[in-house]
């Protein structure tokens, strides 16, 4: 596609469940990144994937949080157990590659609310 | 202390100002330097990107980056309403994949 696609746009959950977040990233790019963004805040870094491994998962909060490209292309941010604390928008990225520092293409994010 | 450093604002101009907004960071390893506008529900959008220390222009915008003093601008000349966003440091050292370093963002409102 043209641009970086995620779903849902908005995601409503009750406190305890799992949710699923949805990358769809542009066409060929390598790199792909997730951000997570609170209200007032920057985007904070929590993994990226050169092609299907994650190179760099160090942002991830702790081990509710895991994000999955098994074919190289389209990611899934995968959250367990959400708690209040989760509610974010969460912002998804390519780059052609990893040394592409001014490639980086956000999508819209997914805005998660726990409840 | 966070690695970036940036007012939040919210700051309001008339249109047709000069605005300037800046960061400040810690991590002398930073040497990509980037501001993103971010629209209202919308991704950032890339805006203006330099690489270590001096000045880029691009029509309506200028980034300054001083490395010495670790300190980065961003000035936006004759401001249109159109400009009203949150705007976005971020910087990189350039390795380990790029990940991006970002301030909290500075909202901007550009009044008629």
């Amino acid at each position: 596609g043209a641009g970086v696609s995620q779903t849902p746009s908005n995601k409503v959950t009750e406190k305890g469940k799992y949710v699923e977040l949805r990358c769809d990233p542009i066409s060929g790019h390598t790199a792909l990144y997730w951000y997570r963004q609170s209200l007032g805040q920057g985007p904070e870094f929590l993994i990226y994937f050169q092609g299907t491994g994650a190179a760099d998962d160090s942002g991830l909060p702790n081990d509710r949080f895991f994000a999955v490209r098994p074919e190289g292309s389209v990611s899934t941010l995968k959250i367990q157990r959400t708690e209040r604390g989760d509610s974010a928008v969460y912002l998804c990225a390519s780059s052609p590659t990893e040394a592409s520092v001014w490639g980086y293409t956000f999508g819209s994010g997914t805005r998660l609310t726990v409840v | 202390q966070k690695e970036v450093e940036q007012d939040p604002g919210p700051l309001s101009v008339p249109e047709g100002a000069i605005v300037s907004l800046n960061c400040t960071y810690s991590n002398s390893a930073f040497q990509y330097f980037m501001w993103y506008r971010q629209y209202s529900r919308k991704g950032p959008e890339l805006l203006m990107y330099t690489y270590s220390s001096g000045n880029k222009e691009d029509g309506r915008f200028t980034a300054q980056v001083d490395k010495s003093s670790k300190y980065i601008s961003l000035f936006i000349r004759d401001s249109q309403p159109s400009d009203s966003a949150t705007y976005l440091c971020a910087m990189t050292g350039g390795g380990g994949g790029n990940k991006l370093t970002f301030g909290t963002g500075t909202q901007l409102k550009v009044e008629l």
